[in-house]
């Protein structure tokens, strides 16, 4: 139950497009399409931004989105915004039936 | 208002007990797998725990299995997570959360914070 590998940090200008990626194995990532990620803000309980890989909850901005190849899965936030600045976690359901998180990615608005 | 609601945490010397609870209101409690989801100061979240809407299958991760249990009172939409044998590495803030399983946890608690000292 090793946690997904996540970039550290990842930044970018206001209106820019930027990737995090998320790097699992194939008992966790690439066995299921049942990757989701948060977003935290400091001292703040986590947000559900996408589930399923790709599916947006209601209110979620559609400059978010989701995407899956093998064993990594990234998101992406488009037209990046200063209220983006936070950090960003993926997690994936196992094959153990148990849930894992990411390592966490600090993302800064330049 | 939909809302969850954790209590319990506070300072515990290591090998001590800890019983957190979380209760739900403005949905269906008993509808949904609930998770216990954990964040040491400065660090990423672990996900802990979760259980079925009917209490009959648990999970957990590696590093509780043994030493915490988590369970579930539907007529009170209350989670709990009892907590034994408790380490220094187990001192984080607790969130419960509504597992919308597969669609991610989509509710989640304010946090309570556990530490774990002598």
């Amino acid at each position: 139950q090793s946690a997904l590998t996540q970039p550290a940090s990842v930044s970018g200008s206001p209106g820019q497009s930027i990737t995090i990626s998320c790097t699992g194995t194939s008992s966790d990532v690439g066995s299921y399409n049942l990757v989701s990620w948060y977003q935290q803000h400091p001292g703040k309980a986590p947000i559900l931004m996408i589930s399923e890989v790709n599916s947006r909850p209601s209110g979620v901005p559609d400059r978010f989105s989701g995407s899956k190849s093998g064993n990594t899965a990234s998101l992406t936030i488009s037209g990046l915004q200063t209220e983006d600045e936070a950090d960003y976690y993926c997690s994936s359901y196992t094959t153990y039936s148990t849930q894992v998180f990411g390592t966490g990615t600090k993302v800064t608005v330049l | 208002e939909v809302q969850l609601v954790e209590s319990g945490g506070g300072l515990v010397q290591p090998g001590g007990s800890l019983r957190l609870s979380c209760v739900g209101s403005g949905f269906r409690f008993s509808r949904d797998w609930m998770s216990w989801v954990r964040q040491a100061p400065g660090k990423g979240l672990e996900w802990v725990a979760n259980i079925k809407q009917d209490g009959s299958q648990k999970y957990y991760v590696d590093s509780v299995t043994g030493r915490f249990t988590i369970s579930r009172d539907n007529a009170k939409n209350s989670l709990y997570l009892q907590m034994n044998s408790l380490r220094g590495e187990d001192t984080a803030v607790y969130y419960c959360g509504r597992d919308g399983l597969p669609a991610g946890i989509d509710l989640w608690g304010q946090g309570t914070l556990v530490t774990v000292s002598s």
